[in-house]
């Protein structure tokens, strides 16, 4: 089956540690998008990805970095600089780079908390 | 600013009845909206996508409406069931961007 895969499901971090959140895709998608989800909050654009080898910052792109060397891939980092990083993180792919007039396919998020 | 509000209130209904949701916008000029279905520790799942130029899309029990007037998008589940029970995003495109809704939670029972 087509879709995309988040992994790990749930990660913890201690203070002061980088870390990475997996997104893998097999729906043969150009772009590819990173949101983070509060409580109660909507989604809110991490970084986004329109085609391999380029990637460009959504609004709360501080304290986080990205990827994009294979089309199936999309990694986040997580860094220390990110003072608040407990949350749900999702990661999602569109067809083309036109984002707002297609679908976005969602995995299944993970989840990451401060130890 | 730009907002995208949705009732953040449950919503809890009967079985068998239409459930409605509202998206409400301010400060867009959208040419798109969608609407995501989110379970519980899932991500969201696409459900329908309608144009400015339509004012209103169906899809089996599901019907959207949009109207840029009042720029609100309405989202109506027909003949509702315990399986509908969920929290329902709305999204609309800000530039080439889609900017999401907070959600409303929505309760079926049986």
């Amino acid at each position: 089956d087509g879709g995309i895969t988040q992994s790990p499901k749930y990660l913890f971090r201690k203070e002061g540690q980088n870390v990475t959140l997996s997104c893998e895709q097999n729906l043969n998608h150009d772009a590819m998008y990173w949101y983070r989800q509060d409580p109660g909050q909507g989604l809110r654009l991490i970084y986004y990805s329109q085609i391999v080898n380029d990637f460009q910052k959504g609004d709360i792109a501080e304290g986080y970095s990205v990827s994009r060397e294979k089309k199936e891939s999309f990694p986040l980092t997580v860094t220390s600089a990110q003072k608040n990083p407990t949350a749900f993180y999702l990661c999602a792919s569109s067809i083309t780079g036109d984002h707002s007039n297609q679908p976005q396919h969602f995995g299944d998020g993970t989840r990451l908390s401060i130890l | 600013s730009q907002k995208i509000e949705q009732n953040s209130e449950a919503l809890n209904i009967q079985e068998g009845k239409t459930a409605t949701l509202t998206c409400n916008y301010t400060n867009y000029s959208p040419a798109y909206l969608q609407w995501y279905r989110q379970d519980p520790g899932r991500g969201p799942v696409f459900l329908l996508l309608i144009r400015e130029n339509e004012k209103e899309k169906r899809k089996e029990r599901l019907k959207v409406t949009f109207d840029t007037t009042l720029k609100q998008s309405l989202f109506h589940i027909t003949a509702s069931q315990p399986a509908d029970s969920a929290t329902y995003l709305c999204a609309v495109n800000a530039g080439n961007m889609l900017t999401f809704g907070g959600g409303t939670r929505l309760m079926v029972k049986p």
